[in-house]
């Protein structure tokens, strides 16, 4: 099975800050990787697929980069309302799975 | 667009089968695509369950795999998952998907819990 190592955990951020979320794959997934947020007691939500391609509807402050084994969502200038948890997930071979999560705090 | 519903019971006592469906509107499931189910535990993670393939073909999470089915009505164009032997750790918010490159639609989710 892939693991999916997700970093950091949390993080303190202010509005306005640059953002930062790295996932790892314990082995190459090509471009097979999604991110999503997550608000309380809401459904996930697609932010980036195919690791770099912007959901259509999302902000252009958010982009993912990568491919293989590293991955990154980054938020340019993060807004009050990206204060959520989000997730990677692989879906280059079965059992996809899903990072451990990056919730994003009010610094 | 794309509209996925899950439903089912809210409480499944320890020992017995929880049972979702998953029905979708805007889309025919035998047009395509694969169907899956995530969970949540309370305050944890996201957890992928298992999908489904419109012509039927399945794969499943090996943590639960001996206790997870899932199957797909084309004719009620729904889905379901069924999961044996339940126990407290099964306890969670359960979403059904729409897999294309990850998963692109989902249903609000629906919170299972299992208690006698």
């Amino acid at each position: 099975d892939i693991q999916m190592t997700q970093s950091p955990s949390s993080l303190s951020a202010s509005v306005g800050d640059r953002v930062t979320i790295t996932c790892r794959a314990s082995q190459g997934i090509r471009n097979d990787l999604g991110w999503y947020q997550q608000k309380p007691g809401k459904a996930p939500k697609r932010l980036i697929y195919a690791a770099s391609n912007l959901q259509s509807g999302v902000p252009s402050r958010f982009s993912g980069s990568g491919s293989g084994t590293e991955f990154t969502l980054t938020i340019s200038s993060l807004q009050p309302e990206d204060f959520a948890t989000y997730y990677c997930l692989q879906h280059n071979s079965y059992p996809w799975t899903f990072g451990q999560g990056t919730k994003v705090e009010i610094k | 667009q794309v509209q996925l519903q899950e439903s089912g019971p809210g409480l499944v006592k320890p020992s017995e089968t929880l049972s979702l469906t998953c029905a979708v509107s805007g889309y025919s499931i035998s047009s395509g695509y694969s169907w899956g189910w995530v969970r949540q535990p309370p305050g944890k993670g996201l957890e992928w369950i298992g999908s489904i393939y419109h012509s039927g073909g399945t794969y499943y999470d090996p943590s639960p795999k001996s206790r997870v089915t899932i199957s797909v009505d084309t004719s009620k164009n729904q889905f379901s998952l069924k999961l044996s032997s339940v126990t407290a750790a099964d306890t969670a918010v359960y979403y059904c998907a729409r897999a294309y490159s990850g998963y692109d639609y989902w249903g609000q989710g629906t919170l299972v819990t299992v208690s006698s």
